[in-house]
């Protein structure tokens, strides 16, 4: 069964203090690993997509990697406005789109 | 604005009422969502179309229906509301794979 699971569930930081969130996934076939970004009463918004080990995406302070089971969302120096629930999602092969969500994780930067 | 735009925003139903969510995107894609967000859940597929004139059940299609009217809209349905079906409804549609899903801001339900 395809499955995601993130940790931590929540992560506090200081401003400047960096830090990595974690995306563990098994599944059949991995078409691509999405991370989205959430803001409290908003709908999801797209961070990367990757698609094969090894692969890195960079955006501002966020960095993305990716293994064979799991990814990384790096976050270098974050500032409050960093502050939002982190989602990561995968896509298998061959299944109509349909992308499957970890639960995320809620991060929250203190100045 | 492009993007995904759904209606209505709150609503607070009895038990047993119905009503219909609506979605539309104006972004000339082809596939579209409708999931759940609980907490500690994170994201549910209820239904999804693949393509106008198509529909399939996701994870969690109990008590829901859908219908893709065009190419544009795709509404969900709930006969018969329940307390479970408390929930924050996201819409979503789907174009070029770099890009995963574009999500509306979705639909706040209380069932009481």
């Amino acid at each position: 069964e395809d499955q995601v699971t993130q940790s931590p569930e929540a992560l506090r930081l200081q401003e400047g203090e960096s830090s990595s969130l974690n995306c563990s996934y098994t599944v059949s076939g991995l078409r691509g690993l999405f991370w989205y970004r959430q803001d409290p009463g908003k709908g999801p918004e797209f961070l990367f997509t990757l698609y094969s080990a090894g692969e890195e995406k960079e955006k501002e302070r966020l960095k993305a990697t990716l293994t064979k089971k799991e990814s990384f969302l790096h976050i270098t120096a974050p500032k409050p406005e960093d502050s939002a629930t982190y989602l990561c999602a995968v896509q298998a092969n061959n299944q109509g789109g349909k992308l499957i969500f970890g639960q995320g994780t809620e991060l929250s930067v203190k100045p | 604005n492009a993007g995904v735009t759904q209606t209505p925003k709150f609503q607070v139903l009895k038990t047993g009422q119905s009503m219909t969510l609506q979605c539309a995107q104006d972004m000339n894609h082809n596939s579209m969502y409708w999931y759940r967000q609980d907490p500690g859940m994170g994201l549910r597929l209820i239904y999804y179309s693949a393509s106008e004139g198509t529909t399939d059940k996701g994870e969690v299609p109990n008590g829901y229906n859908v219908s893709r009217l065009n190419k544009r809209e795709f509404s969900l349905r709930l006969e018969s509301a329940a307390p479970s079906q408390t929930s924050v409804y996201f819409c979503a549609s789907r174009g070029t794979a770099d890009y995963g899903y574009t999500f509306g801001s979705g639909t706040r339900l209380t069932v009481v």
